[in-house]
């Protein structure tokens, strides 16, 4: 099955504490993508990647790194969170930024 | 990074009525998609009308695009409750795909 997988789904976690959020999807998809969705925010990008060792900022990359060593991987790591990295975050792919994305189920993170 | 603009933000109608939402955008674009979001879930993509098209179907789904007004429209026939979600435009231009707030659309049975 085509699918966009994440975890942990939910994390509760202490402020400066490093964590990693796994994105992966086995549809050999080039772009991938992390967004972060908050009450009366929208969904807001914080790095995308075109293709492997690819990555680029979004609109709020500050406090969030990624990586991209295979395709289908694309993790999202946050190296001292903070309260304000409370959100819902989504992982998303697709075959290129002109072709549907696929969203993973997303992973609930407090910072505390 | 062009971010699509929903309006309105929130719509509640009975079931079996039409809904309409709309989309504006500022820069020209290649393409604009349209996804759907049920309550804390991941994002599902409905439809992608490219930006030499007018309009497109897809089952009780209706987009229509205006590239001189650079606005969109998405219509949902015969709503059911099930339609119940939040709805994203995401214009694409030269910029990765980002997207608004959305539409909250409520359907009442």
């Amino acid at each position: 099955e085509a699918q966009v997988t994440q975890n942990p789904r939910y994390l509760i976690t202490v402020t400066g504490k490093k964590l990693t959020v796994t994105c992966s999807q086995n549809m050999n998809h080039e772009y991938m993508s992390w967004y972060r969705q908050d009450p009366g925010l929208g969904l807001r990008q914080i790095y995308y990647s075109m293709n492997v060792e690819v990555t680029d900022k979004g609109d709020v990359p500050e406090g969030y790194k990624v990586s991209r060593k295979e395709k289908r991987n694309f993790p999202l790591i946050l190296e001292s969170p903070s309260p304000n990295q409370t959100s819902l975050y989504f992982c998303a792919s697709s075959y290129g930024t002109d072709y549907e994305q696929y969203f993973g189920p997303g992973t609930r993170l407090t910072v505390t | 990074s062009q971010q699509g603009e929903e309006d309105p933000q929130a719509l509640s109608i009975q079931e079996g009525e039409n809904a309409t939402m709309n989309c504006s955008y500022k820069t020209s674009i290649n393409n604009l998609q349209w996804y759907r979001q049920n309550s804390g879930r991941g994002l599902v993509h409905l439809i992608l009308i490219r930006s030499n098209e007018r309009e497109k179907h897809s089952g009780r789904l209706r987009v229509t695009l205006d590239t001189s007004k650079k606005s969109s429209s998405l219509l949902i026939t015969a709503s059911r409750a099930a339609d119940t979600a939040s709805y994203f435009c995401a214009p694409r231009g030269n910029t990765p795909l980002v997207f608004g707030k959305g539409t909250r659309l409520s359907v009442i049975a």
